[in-house]
């Protein structure tokens, strides 16, 4: 079975201090694909990246950064730096390339809040 | 601009009666679908469509029914069989098939069934 777990229900920092979410999943799929999607207060997720399960490389896009480690079945990502607008609810997902190939399996989110 | 409409943004009824919820994306997008938000929840697959005149069920159909008659549009019915109907509704596409790819999200729309 997909399952994705994010222990983190509600995180605060104060801004500028840096934050990792984490993310742990389970598949029984060899080819899977991870996800995060941002989910700020008007409702819309914007997708933050994509990670394939042959690409074991650390990602940074700015003040992002990804860590996937396939030991551990964990894709974590942190915010360096963090500032207010990167207040929101943040969605780790996982899509199997066999298994509920169609279907999108959430977590159900890390709430973070920057406080200025 | 491309992207993906949902209307209304918020959206009243009262039990026992259908309601649609819209979905157009302008993506030239392949695939859509339809997922289910409760507080504190991640989201839920209802209905997903591969393509024109198919769709299939995710994994929280009962009460709901969906349409593909133009690539574009994939609207939602919301029937009165569904118990608990309110809920945040979010519509996505994505270009490929199957959701390896990213998957672009639109507004949502807040359904309040009292």
């Amino acid at each position: 079975a997909q399952k994705v777990t994010q222990a983190q229900t509600e995180i605060s920092v104060v801004e500028k201090e840096d934050v990792t979410l984490d993310c742990v999943y389970e598949t029984r799929d060899t080819t899977y694909y991870l996800f995060w999607y941002k989910q700020p207060p008007s409702g819309e997720l914007v997708f933050l990246i994509r990670r394939n399960s042959f690409d074991e490389q650390n990602e940074i896009s700015g003040r992002y950064s990804w860590n996937f480690q396939k030991s551990t079945s964990s894709f974590n990502f942190t915010i360096t730096a963090s500032q207010v607008v990167d207040s929101a609810v943040y969605f780790c997902a996982l899509s199997g390339a066999v298994t509920g190939a169609n279907n999108l399996f959430f977590g159900t989110g890390t709430r973070l809040t920057v406080i200025p | 601009d491309g992207g993906i409409t949902q209307s209304p943004k918020y959206l009243f009824r009262k039990e026992g009666q259908n309601v649609t919820l819209s979905c157009e994306q302008n993506l030239n997008h392949d695939a859509m679908y339809w997922y289910r938000q409760d507080p504190g929840q991640g989201l839920r697959l209802i209905y997903y469509s591969q393509i024109v005149n198919d769709f299939q069920k995710g994994d929280i159909a009962e009460g709901y029914s969906v349409s593909r008659e133009k690539k574009e549009s994939f609207p939602l019915t919301v029937t009165s069989a569904q118990k608990n109907p309110t809920a945040f509704y979010l519509c996505a596409s994505s270009m490929d098939r199957v959701p390896t790819y990213e998957q672009y999200f639109g507004p949502g729309t807040r359904l309040t069934v009292t």
